[in-house]
């Protein structure tokens, strides 16, 4: 079945850090592959997308290559600021070739991202 | 507001009770999901719809959990006889008609406290 495995958390960085949070995927077919952020009291929200191989998904300058042959979608943002302090979350939906997709989401665990000033 | 909103937004019971929350989507969506979400973990899958239909459920939904969404439009999730161990936040999504990317669309999500 599909599975997301995203680095051990939690990260914790000085603002204007460069932040990578690694997430790999096993998945059958061609999913698309997300990033989800939850900020502090607040509901799960889209923070960037790709859907299909070699794609950059990008938002609030944070960016991440869908690689599959490394099967992997890292999450990157070269100066973090503590307004990014969040828990983040990888996720892959699956798809056939022709585009039909599978539903249902499946999600890493999640890894908390906490900045200082 | 258009978003997804789910009620209760808390909801503390004692073991063996039954509780019910409610999800109403994004209005134009025919597609409804529901996941468990416990401290440390990410959500996990435990059903969804499209329209009234429910297609898929996770094994994690025990005889205890029940879905419905009657008319293709809110949706409720029932648990019966609640254990300590169901205590988790429960997430609900949705997603537009037709071919998509597959963003899902979460509410705030009810948190569940057995006492």
């Amino acid at each position: 079945g599909n599975s997301v495995t995203q680095m051990e958390g939690p990260v914790t960085l000085s603002e204007e850090a460069f932040l990578t949070i690694n997430c790999t995927y096993t998945a059958t077919g061609y999913p698309s592959l997300f990033w989800y952020v939850q900020y502090p009291g607040e509901g799960l929200q889209l923070l960037l997308k790709a859907t299909k191989a070699d794609d950059k998904g990008s938002n609030k300058g944070f960016e991440a290559t869908y690689r599959k042959e490394t099967t992997s979608f890292h999450l990157e943002k070269g100066s973090v600021q503590v307004s990014d302090s969040a828990v983040y979350f990888c996720a892959l939906r699956g798809s056939n070739a022709g585009g039909t997709s599978y539903g249902k989401l499946t999600f890493g665990q999640g890894t908390i991202l906490t900045v200082h000033p | 507001d258009t978003g997804v909103s789910q009620d209760p937004r808390h909801k503390i019971t004692k073991r063996g009770q039954n509780v019910t929350f409610r999800c109403d989507p994004i209005s134009e969506h025919n597609r409804l999901y529901w996941y468990r979400q416990t401290l440390g973990q990410g959500p996990e899958f435990l059903t969804y719809f499209q329209n009234e239909a429910q297609l898929e459920k996770s094994r994690l939904l025990s005889d205890r959990f029940s879905a419905e969404r009657p008319k293709g439009s809110f949706s409720t999730l029932e648990i019966q006889r609640t254990e300590q161990g169901d205590s988790a936040m429960y997430l609900c999504a949705s997603s537009p008609r037709g071919r998509s990317t597959g963003e899902l669309f979460f509410g705030e999500g009810s948190r569940l406290t057995v006492l």
